[in-house]
């Protein structure tokens, strides 16, 4: 019973490199979220996918992709980190109908 | 749009005392209603839940009501543990099936003491 799964746990870049953040679920959820999370500042939706094959902005989408690959997965790619996106990155995806949604155990990036 | 405003913290607490964290909203229609919990190092779990007006979620000892004329989902334990020692965030999502996103408030931190 997995849930939501991120990998990596950690990961530290160097200004300018690029590097792809992996989500699954295993609860057959059709929309999947990204968020990221710094102190002080709550959540934040960066991206979001209500059904395969789908992907929406959310909030701060600038300087990310997303992948919805299949109904399971949804990556994040960072294109050019840049120090500002120093952060905790989260996956959540969402239950319905009452729309709860379960997160995954974050990716901690650090960029220098 | 939807919002959510809860209380700030940090909040300090010695074990066994009652512990009231205060959300309210703004949303159209009739949103469900949430609390998460986030221990130290880890991702957000959900708390407990209510989906229509006067309804009760609770969940190890936490409970919190829907209260639809207040616009209100308070968030209440009779006596709290070192344990319970996180931060706790108030969310609200829309009952329209389009609305697919969660609005969050910023989060309270809560510290207990032995």
């Amino acid at each position: 019973n997995a849930g939501v799964t991120q990998t990596p746990k950690f990961q530290v870049l160097k200004t300018g490199q690029s590097m792809t953040l992996q989500c699954a679920q295993d609860m057959n959820h059709n929309s999947m979220y990204w968020y990221r999370q710094d102190p002080g500042m709550g959540l934040r939706l960066i991206y979001y996918s209500a059904s395969e094959g789908t992907t929406d902005k959310g909030e701060v989408p600038n300087g990310y992709n997303v992948s919805r690959l299949n109904k399971r997965e949804f990556s994040l790619r960072l294109e050019s980190a840049a120090p500002s996106q120093t952060s905790v990155y989260f996956c959540a995806s969402r239950s319905p109908p009452q729309g709860e949604q379960y997160f995954g155990p974050g990716t901690r990036l650090t960029v220098t | 749009g939807n919002s959510v405003t809860q209380m700030e913290g940090p909040v300090t607490l010695s074990e066994e005392a009652f512990l009231t964290i205060n959300c309210t909203y703004t949303a159209t229609g009739y949103p469900s209603l949430f609390w998460y919990v986030q221990y130290p190092g880890e991702g957000l779990q959900l708390l407990l839940k209510a989906t229509k007006a006067d309804d009760k979620g609770s969940n190890k000892g936490f409970e919190a009501t829907y209260r639809k004329e207040t616009t209100s989902f308070h968030l209440e334990k009779g006596s709290v543990q070192v344990s319970d020692s996180a931060v706790y965030f108030c969310a609200l999502s829309g009952y329209n099936f389009g609305n697919e996103k969660l609005t969050f408030g910023t989060g309270t931190r809560l510290t207990i003491i032995p």
